[in-house]
């Protein structure tokens, strides 16, 4: 069974700060890993999918690397903003379904 | 595009009644929909998946008979949770996977949530 963990649960860093958040998964054997944002009560926004074959995906201040043979994606994003501040949740997929962690919560002050 | 909603948002009920809840997709076709739930600080939790016409897929530990799914169209799924007790209070979230594969890695598309509260 697939375990997803995301290091630390929550975080707080002054505007400006980049961030960096890890997630660690069990089963190397996935098809793609996902990194989404949640705000909170709402549902998920996909922010970063990278597929099994890639080594990261780049979306403006974000940057998503996965190293699939260690088991572990990081998540960058650069000089945080307050509007960054949210629920981070990494997940993999494997055969048929999306296994997520419990996400990490960021706080950026301003 | 992708657009993937759900009603209710939110909603209220006493103990022992069902509830429905809806999941559409708006500008696509899905024939697999996925239900998960979420509790506070939790991860999401698969619930079921659900194949357009056919019965649903329930994960382990889930009581298809409380959880009832259907999945008659291309465009919706509904979870039932019959008999609501405290303990389903909840958020529901729904996904959905384009049949056409958009997103080109069979990317599920997800729903804004409900949150459940059994009283």
């Amino acid at each position: 069974k697939q375990e997803v963990t995301q290091i630390p649960a929550a975080l707080s860093v002054p505007e400006g700060e980049n961030l960096v958040l890890n997630c660690s998964f069990t089963d190397s054997a996935i098809y793609n890993l996902q990194w989404f944002r949640q705000d909170p009560g709402k549902g998920l926004t996909s922010l970063l999918l990278i597929q099994s074959s890639q080594r990261e995906q780049t979306s403006g201040r974000l940057n998503a690397s996965l190293d699939k043979s260690s088991g572990r994606s990081t998540l960058y994003i650069a000089a945080s903003q307050p509007g960054d501040s949210a629920t981070y949740l990494c997940a993999v997929r494997d055969d048929y379904k999306l296994s997520f962690g419990a996400g990490t919560t960021v706080t950026v002050r301003a | 595009g992708a657009v993937v909603s759900q009603h209710p948002s939110w909603v209220i009920c006493k103990s022992g009644t069902s509830v429905k809840i809806e999941c559409r997709s708006l500008d696509f076709q899905a024939t697999t929909m996925f239900w998960y739930r979420q509790f506070p600080k939790q991860s999401l939790m698969l619930m079921a998946t659900s194949n357009e016409g056919s019965k649903a897929t329930y994960e382990q530990g889930v009581e298809k008979d409380k959880f009832l799914i259907n999945h008659a169209s291309l465009t919706l799924s509904t979870l039932t949770v019959t008999s609501a007790h405290p303990e389903d209070s909840s958020f529901y979230i729904c996904s959905a996977r384009d049949r056409t594969g958009r997103g080109g890695y069979n990317e599920q598309f997800f729903g804004p949530g409900t949150r459940l509260t059994v009283l």
